[in-house]
C-alpha cells in the first residue's frame, strides 16, 4: 500500500462547478499536509497548507480528518485557470522529517 | 529574486555517460532535495541535504550522488547514466528543515537513451 494515495482521475468538471478531491495516508505518524499545485510540465506549488481545524483560501478549502486518515481539497466555482494536478503531501516524523508526495489528481476544468 | 535555478533544463544523454544537474537558490535556504517524477508515481526523494556539508540518502538513492559544498550548490551526479534514470529531476529548498513549504527548481527532463 502506497503511503500517500490519491485518485488519479481526471475530473473533467464544466466552469462553475465544485470539485472535492480526497487525499489517504497510512502512516500514523504523520504530522503536516499540505495541497500543492502542478501545472503541465511545470513544478509544483505550495496551495496551501492543511489545519487540524481545517482552512479556507478564496475558492479552496482544504481539511483533515486524523481518525480516518485523510485529507481533501473542495474547490468552489472552478475556473479554466484551476486545470492542474492537485498533489497531496504529508509529512512524516520519523526521528527526522520525510515528506511523501501522493500522485496527483488531474483536473480539467471546461468552458 | 530567482529562487531555485536549475541546469539543464532539458538533455539527452547516451547510457553509460557521466551527468551533472546543477541546481543553485538564492534564498539562504538550509534545506536542499532532489526529486525525480515519473508518470503514475509522486515525486520520489533521491537524495537530500540538512545544511551545508551534509548530505543523506533519500528513497531512489542508487546510482546517484551529490555533494554539498556550499548553502547555495546542491549538484546531483549520475556516474553512469542507464536508461531508468529517464525522468523529470525537480531540486527544491526548504528553510524549515521537512516541516515547512518545499520550493522547486522548474525542472530538469533528462532522457537517457
Amino acid at each position: 500500500r502506497k503511503e500517500v494515495e490519491q485518485d488519479p482521475g481526471p475530473f473533467n468538471v464544466p466552469e462553475g462547478a465544485t470539485v472535492a478531491f480526497n487525499c489517504t495516508y497510512s502512516n500514523s505518524a504523520s504530522q503536516s499536509f499540505f495541497w500543492y499545485r502542478q501545472d503541465c510540465r511545470k513544478e509544483p506549488k505550495l496551495l496551501m497548507s492543511v489545519y487540524s481545524s481545517g482552512n479556507e483560501d478564496g475558492r479552496f478549502t482544504a481539511q483533515l480528518n486524523r481518525a480516518s486518515q485523510y485529507i481533501s481539497l473542495l474547490i468552489r466555482d472552478s475556473k479554466l485557470s484551476d486545470s492542474a494536478t492537485y498533489l497531496c503531501v504529508v509529512n512524516i516524523n520519523t526521528g527526522g522529517f520525510k515528506t511523501i508526495f501522493g500522485a496527483g489528481t488531474r483536473l480539467f476544468v471546461k468552458a | 529574486i530567482a529562487g531555485i535555478t536549475q541546469a539543464p533544463t532539458s538533455q539527452i544523454l547516451a547510457a553509460g555517460r557521466r551527468m551533472t544537474l546543477r541546481c543553485t537558490q538564492d534564498m539562504r535556504h538550509n534545506a536542499m532535495y532532489w526529486y525525480r517524477q515519473d508518470l503514475g508515481l509522486g515525486l520520489r526523494l533521491i537524495h537530500y541535504s540538512n545544511t551545508a556539508g551534509t548530505t543523506g540518502k533519500g528513497e531512489v538513492p542508487d546510482g546517484y550522488s551529490v555533494s554539498r559544498a556550499n548553502t547555495d550548490d546542491f549538484p546531483l551526479t549520475l556516474a553512469s547514466a542507464v536508461p531508468s534514470q529517464t525522468s523529470v529531476y525537480f531540486c527544491a529548498s526548504s528553510d524549515k528543515g521537512g516541516t515547512g513549504e518545499l520550493f522547486f527548481g522548474e525542472g530538469s527532463r533528462l532522457t537517457v537513451l
